[in-house]
């Protein structure tokens, strides 16, 4: 069965840089999450869209800013990188967020980034 | 939200069954609850999740009393592959509360 992909698996920026991490939902799904993991800790919740619209805000950064595409696909950009920004970065998938709706998220590999 | 409570860690031994159980007093009315494993490096993957009595497939069991303050994650049989962090929080929820760390030795 398909699953979340994202791109790139790895990355490596210096200080003050930017970088831009791709999510790619799994087919039909239209809820995407983005979440930050540090070393020993545990997912933080950062953002979500549904259907192209921000739907939940999460610890995001001001320096962070996300969105969905057309094709669902998401976009995590991340601006003026810090040490502390260095971590794992999920994405997770789901249908139709919507009142009522009973979810589940599926997760993607994740993206690691250090920042040096 | 509901806040979910779980053990920080458990050891166990290879064949034995391992019983996690999570505390979630104030779970929604309509919520379900999901369980996740998540390897060093790795995404969380989705276990299992149930609304009430008892869940079972090919990896494991759930089990949800009446009241739905808590449930209990099921291993049957752990082997040295189980070792990871679980993770239980409402199907609704953003937040992931602090896992529990299970150790399988030989």
């Amino acid at each position: 069965a398909a699953g979340v992909i994202q791109s790139p698996r790895h990355l490596i920026k210096e200080k003050r840089e930017t970088a831009t991490l791709k999510c790619y939902p799994i087919p039909r799904h239209d809820t995407v999450y983005w979440y930050q993991q540090g070393p020993g800790q545990d997912p933080q919740f950062l953002i979500s869209f549904y259907e192209k619209m921000q739907s939940d805000k999460g610890s995001i950064p001001d320096r962070f800013s996300a969105q969905q595409f057309s094709d669902y696909h998401s976009e995590l950009n991340m601006s003026s990188l810090e040490l502390g920004d260095s971590a794992l970065y999920f994405c997770a998938s789901s249908v139709a967020r919507q009142a009522g709706s009973q979810e589940t998220q599926y997760f993607g590999p994740g993206t690691r980034l250090l920042v040096l | 939200l509901a806040k979910t409570t779980q053990p920080i860690s458990m050891d166990s031994y290879e064949g034995q069954e391992v019983n996690i159980t999570c505390s979630h007093n104030n779970i929604a009315t309509n919520d379900y609850i999901t369980w996740y494993q998540q390897f060093p490096s790795q995404g969380p993957r989705f276990i299992i999740q149930g609304y009430k009595t008892k869940v079972t497939n090919e990896v494991a069991s759930l089990f949800i009393p009446a009241d739905r303050k808590s449930s209990t994650l099921s291993l049957p049989r752990v082997s040295l592959s189980d070792t990871a962090v679980y993770y239980c929080l409402p199907r609704r929820a953003l937040t992931f509360g602090s896992g529990t760390r299970l150790q399988v030795q030989p």
